[in-house]
């Protein structure tokens, strides 16, 4: 079945360090592909997405690109802030479905 | 700008006793979904409604879990008995409905932190 597949965490870094967090998937055809951030004591929010390969979807410094031949949607940001600190979750919606699945989600602290 | 409204925010409650979850999509969202997050793990759909109608309800343990949308806006979702292992934050989105309704993003609420003791 579909399934969403990312970097165990957490992540710490320093500020203005860079951020790649990998996010790989397993569907069938082109599935829309999503990042969620979830800030402490915050419910999800969109961060970004991408609906077909080749795809960058952006938002707030963060870029993630659609790759087909990889399978893959990693997310990245070249100069991470401590606002930055959250839980980040990959998710897919397959081609012609509704059902959205969730990577198990990424944990990022950045330090002062 | 719009928001899912969820309620409780938190709910403790003892095995074996009734609970319940409301929730309130964004106006004009026709696809409303019900996660389970337990802590330390991304959100697992229980049932999804498009309308008034389930389109998927494979993850919920039908024996103890229910959910209903009846005119096809608010939602309830109930677990009884709860059990130990119930415990979780019970998260409701919404999404809008279009002709690529699969690109359309998930609107999450607040969710109801869910403690069984």
């Amino acid at each position: 079945g579909d399934s969403v597949t990312q970097m165990e965490g957490p992540v710490t870094l320093s500020e203005e360090a860079f951020l790649t967090i990998n996010c790989t998937y397993t569907a069938t055809g082109y599935p829309s592909l999503f990042w969620y951030v979830q800030y402490p004591g915050e419910s999800l929010q969109l961060l970004l997405k991408a609906t077909k390969a080749d795809d960058k979807g952006s938002n707030k410094g963060f870029e993630a690109t659609y790759r087909k031949e990889t399978t893959s949607f990693h997310l990245e940001k070249g100069s991470v802030q401590v606002s930055d600190s959250a839980v980040y979750f990959c998710a897919l919606t397959p081609t012609g479905g509704f059902k959205t699945i969730f990577g198990a989600g990424t944990r990022l602290f950045v330090k002062a | 700008e719009a928001e899912v409204a969820q309620s409780p925010r938190y709910k403790i409650t003892e095995k074996s006793q009734a609970v319940a979850f409301w929730c309130d999509p964004i106006s004009g969202h026709a696809t409303l979904y019900w996660y389970r997050q337990i802590l330390g793990q991304g959100p697992e759909l229980l049932v999804q409604f498009q309308d008034e109608s389930v389109v998927d309800d494979s993850q919920l343990p039908k024996d103890r879990f229910s959910a209903e949308r009846l005119k096809g806006v608010d939602s309830t979702l109930k677990i009884q008995p709860a059990e130990l292992g119930d415990s979780a934050m019970y998260l409701c989105a919404s999404s809008a409905q279009g002709e690529s309704s699969y690109n359309s993003p998930l609107h999450f609420g607040n969710g109801t932190r869910l403690t069984v003791t």
